[in-house]
């Protein structure tokens, strides 16, 4: 299975102010996602992390506001930028199995976010 | 748009008893998820159901897919404190990220 890690596992952070999440993987991958939970909610997708290429973003969310990076195959950033209290959730990073893993999709262990 | 409906969303439970969450998706998906999460952590993926009729099982969870039906069912047998967490369903199609249900929050009482 793949590993995964992400940096910071939470943070606090007045309104305003950006904050950049980071996702390791422990081998390449080619598809990798950035999630967002919210409080005592479901997963909703925010885009798909394109290496070498601009990300695609889902309905409601934008590049000014989520700009993610991927610079390789084992490595993407999300940055969430002028955050306000709505942007408080679990920041999840996903990455779909490579050869042999039968098509699983494994989860980071998230980056909850807390804005005041 | 491929959608994914669980239910029931809240499910109080009685250990050693059975009982069974649902899984409908709205669009052909070839591929369906099962995932556990815990308070205050990520998601523990629980099966991969690829073809219509797979069935998994793992410990006291069964996973079955029915995609002419479109349905896909976790069966819990015998219920202990230790499953109570919240159980997501997730379908996906070709290479199209995972779409997830709302979620059944499991509470396993003595």
């Amino acid at each position: 299975s793949a590993v995964i890690s992400q940096k910071p596992s939470r943070d606090i952070c007045q309104r305003g102010t950006s904050l950049t999440i980071q996702c390791q993987v422990d081998s390449q991958v080619t598809m990798m996602f950035w999630y967002r939970q919210q409080p005592g909610q479901s997963l909703t997708l925010i885009a798909t992390a394109n290496q070498g290429s601009e990300a695609t973003y889902e309905s409601g969310f934008v590049i000014d506001k989520f700009p993610i990076s991927r610079p390789n195959l084992t490595f993407s950033t999300l940055t969430v930028s002028n955050m306000s209290p709505e942007d408080s959730s679990i920041y999840l990073c996903s990455v779909v199995g490579g050869e042999g893993q039968g098509l699983e999709q494994y989860f980071g262990p998230g980056t909850r976010l807390t804005v005041t | 748009e491929l959608k994914v409906e669980q239910n029931p969303l809240f499910l109080s439970m009685q250990e050693g008893k059975n009982y069974t969450i649902y899984c409908n998706y709205s669009t052909t998906s070839d591929r369906l998820y099962w995932y556990r999460q815990d308070p205050g952590k990520s998601l523990e993926s629980l099966f991969v159901l690829l073809s219509n009729g797979a069935v998994k099982q793992e410990g006291r969870l069964m996973a079955s897919l029915d995609t002419k039906a479109r349905l896909s069912t976790l069966h819990i047998t015998a219920a202990v404190h230790d499953l109570s967490a919240t159980y997501f369903c997730a379908a996906s199609s070709g290479n199209t990220p995972l779409v997830f249900g709302k979620g059944t929050r499991l509470s396993v009482i003595a």
